[in-house]
């Protein structure tokens, strides 16, 4: 079965200091796989999305995801972070079949103290 | 501006009162589809539509129905709500249904069913 896991609830991250939000993932074939944010009160925005080549993949606001064939692994990462990055991230994989689901993992809820 | 929308934004309502989320999308969007966040699970697909009168159930589809009478449109219905569908709910579209396109959220509707 397809599922996406996130193992960590909450990141705790100072500002200035790098991120990385962990994603973890279980596909039959290629995986297509996507960050999605969500800030308080609002939807979800869309970040970033490996679907093939270059293994570092650059979004919005500064966010950058790394996909590892081997550990089937697509962390999210930023270099140096801000207080305004605070917001619940979700990972997620294209469902396979012709039902254009996304399947989320749990989302990790990312702070980032001044 | 490009955008899903959805109305209402918050919604507190009884066992049993027949209810309407509305969702529409400026894009001209073939695909749009319905999740509900629940803490701890992510995101989970209601129901889906690939177009005009084409709909088909997600993983969760139990005590909704959808309809799909015009592209911009596609309203959730409740025909009897019951607590175990106190959620929030999203809306989201996108342009075909093709692995690399990411989908567009609602900003969510908050319901709560005593």
């Amino acid at each position: 079965a397809q599922s996406v896991a996130q193992p960590e609830d909450q990141v705790n991250v100072a500002e200035g200091n790098p991120l990385t939000v962990k994603c973890t993932y279980s596909v039959s074939g290629n995986p297509y796989l996507f960050w999605y944010v969500q800030y308080p009160n609002r939807g979800l925005q869309f970040l970033l999305k490996y679907i093939t080549g270059d293994n570092l993949v650059k979004g919005s606001y500064g966010f950058e995801a790394e996909f590892n064939k081997s550990q089937t692994s697509f962390h999210l990462k930023k270099p140096s972070a801000l207080v305004s990055d605070s917001a619940l991230y979700f990972c997620a994989v294209r469902g396979s079949g012709n039902t254009g689901k996304l399947i989320f993992g749990q989302g990790t809820t990312l702070q980032v103290k001044p | 501006e490009a955008q899903v929308t959805q109305n209402p934004r918050y919604l507190i309502t009884v066992t049993g009162k027949k209810l309407t989320v509305t969702c529409s999308q400026n894009m001209n969007h073939e695909y749009m589809s319905w999740y509900r966040q629940d803490p701890g699970l992510g995101l989970r697909q209601i129901y889906y539509s690939m177009n005009v009168e084409v709909t088909d159930k997600g993983d969760v589809p139990e005590g909704y129905k959808v309809s799909r009478k015009e592209k911009r449109n596609f309203p959730l219905i409740l025909e009897s709500p019951s607590p175990n569908q106190t959620s929030l709910y999203f809306c989201a579209s996108s342009s075909q249904l093709a692995p690399n396109n990411e989908q567009f959220f609602g900003p969510g509707t908050r319901l709560t069913v005593l």
